[in-house]
């Protein structure tokens, strides 16, 4: 199976900051890569899939980078918004299998 | 508008059976690939299973592998996960999510879920 790591596991920033979650696979997956937010209570929300490609009606503040076994979530100016958790997943082969996650909080 | 419904989750004791249904609207079902992923209390999600959109491929988390069985009913618009010899880390809330875009294996979107709770 693919392990996918995430870091940090909590990051505090203010708004306006630039914020940067890093997830490495444990071998190559190409650009099979996705990105979610997750805000509490609500369910999970695509945001970057391919590892690069801005899902529909998602802000371009958001921005992913990578391939093979590295990869970057970027949200350039963080908004209010923004603080949730986030998860990247792997979909280059079953099982699939997400990272562990990093919850963004107001500083 | 795409809607996803799920139902079937609550209480059952360890060892016994539950069917969560997913009842789909606002597109073309039979198109796309369907998913379960789950989410403990407190814990990160994970994929539980999927399914194409012809039933003639499915997969599983090894968690689940032998004791899970996902479908579909293209006709009723619907996707099932058949759960049998439940355990306490069954527990968690059990999200019915599409395929997104072209891609098989990516999720959007996501229903708001029904909790399963396995526990004597």
């Amino acid at each position: 199976d693919i392990q996918m790591t995430q870091s940090p596991s909590s990051v505090s920033a203010s708004v306006g900051d630039r914020v940067t979650i890093t997830c490495q696979a444990s071998q190559g997956i190409s650009s099979w890569l996705a990105w979610y937010q997750q805000k509490p209570g609500k369910a999970p929300k695509l945001l970057i899939y391919a590892a690069s490609s801005l899902q529909s009606g998602v802000p371009s503040r958001f921005s992913g980078s990578g391939s093979g076994t590295d990869f970057t979530l970027t949200i350039s100016s963080l908004q209010p918004e923004d603080f949730a958790t986030y998860y990247c997943q792997q979909a280059n082969s079953f099982p699939l299998t997400f990272g562990g996650g990093t919850k963004v909080e107001i500083k | 508008e795409v809607q996803l419904v799920e139902s079937g989750g609550g209480l059952v004791q360890p060892g016994r059976s539950l069917r969560l249904s997913c009842a789909a609207s606002g597109f073309t079902f039979d198109d796309y690939a369907m998913h379960w992923v789950r989410q403990a209390p407190g814990k990160g999600l994970e994929w539980v299973s999927g399914i194409s959109w012809n039933s003639g491929s499915t997969g599983y988390a090894d968690s689940v592998k032998g004791r899970f069985t996902i479908s579909r009913d293209n006709a009723k618009n619907s996707l099932y996960l058949q759960m049998n010899s439940l355990r306490a880390e069954d527990t968690a809330l059990y999200y019915c999510a599409k395929q997104a875009g072209a891609a098989p294996n990516w999720f959007d979107p996501w229903g708001q879920g029904t909790l399963v709770t396995v526990s004597s």
